[in-house]
C-alpha cells in the first residue's frame, strides 16, 4: 500500500499568517499524463470531509484563494496563506492513483 | 445540487451485519461512481470501497476485503455498502462521497461532495 506522511502532526498558527503542511508519498503518485493523484481534504469535527485541492493543485470551486496546493512525484505541500478563524481544522492528504486508495494521518490546524 | 444521505448505522454486536444506504441526487450514480470512507473514533479517514460507475465492478480497502461488499439500486439513485462480520475496530463514521469525474475507466478519483455520515458502532 502507498503510506502517506504528513507532517507536522499539529501547527499552531497566528491569525493572518502562513501555515505549511508537508505530505509525503511512499511512491510517486505522478501518472504518465502528467497528473499528481493527489487531493487535500479538510475536516472540521461533526462535519464531512471537503475537498480543497484536487490533482495536487487545482483548487475545488468555491474554495477561498489563501489555499494553494504544490508539489509533484512523492512530496507535496498544502499552504494557506493568511489563516482565518475558520481554518481550524485537520487537513489531511490522499493519493487516488494507487489502488488501495489511502489519506495521510492528518495535520490539526490551530490557532496560536 | 449534489446531494448525499447516509443511513442505516446503529449498534451491532461483533460478528453481525449491516447494510449502509447512500441516497444520491442532484447526479446519476449511472455516471459517477462513490467512494465509501470511514472516521474512527479520534483517529483519521480511511478508504473503504470504491463502486464505479457502471456498477459491476468495486475496488476495495484492505479492511474491507471478504466482509464488505457494494451494490445499488439505479431507480433510487442509492448505493449500499453491505457489511458482515463485523469487528469492535469497524467501529466509525462511515461516509459516502461521489468521484469528481466521470472516466470510462472508472478510476477512483478524488471525491468531490460528501454525505453527512452515519455512526456504526460494533459492540457486544
Amino acid at each position: 500500500d502507498t503510506v502517506m506522511t504528513q507532517s507536522p502532526d499539529s501547527l499552531s498558527v497566528s491569525l493572518g499568517e502562513r501555515a505549511t503542511i508537508k505530505c509525503k508519498s511512499s511512491q510517486s503518485v505522478l501518472y504518465s499524463n502528467n497528473r499528481n493523484y493527489l487531493g487535500w481534504y479538510q475536516k472540521k469535527p461533526g462535519q464531512p470531509p471537503k475537498l480543497l485541492i484536487y490533482w495536487a493543485s487545482t483548487r475545488e470551486s468555491g474554495v477561498p484563494e489563501r489555499f494553494s496546493g504544490s508539489g509533484s512525484g512523492t512530496d507535496f505541500t498544502l499552504t494557506i496563506s493568511s489563516l482565518q478563524a475558520e481554518d481550524v481544522a485537520v487537513y489531511y492528504c490522499q493519493q487516488y492513483l494507487h489502488i488501495p486508495l489511502t489519506f495521510g494521518g492528518g495535520t490539526k490546524v490551530e490557532i496560536k | 445540487q449534489v446531494h448525499l444521505v447516509e443511513s442505516g448505522g446503529g449498534v451491532v454486536q461483533p460478528g453481525g451485519s449491516l447494510r449502509l444506504s447512500c441516497a444520491a441526487s442532484g447526479f446519476s450514480i449511472s455516471n459517477y461512481g462513490i467512494h465509501w470512507v470511514r472516521q474512527t473514533p479520534g483517529k483519521g479517514l480511511e478508504w473503504v470501497t470504491f463502486l464505479l460507475f457502471h456498477g459491476n465492478n468495486e475496488y476495495q480497502g484492505d479492511s474491507a476485503k471478504g466482509r464488505f461488499t457494494t451494490s445499488r439500486d439505479t431507480s433510487k439513485n442509492t448505493v449500499y455498502l453491505q457489511m458482515n462480520n463485523l469487528r469492535p475496530d469497524d467501529t466509525a463514521i462511515y461516509f459516502c462521497a461521489k468521484v469528481g469525474l466521470h472516466d470510462p475507466s472508472g478510476h477512483p478519483y478524488h471525491a468531490d461532495h460528501w454525505g453527512q455520515g452515519t455512526l456504526v458502532t460494533v459492540s457486544s
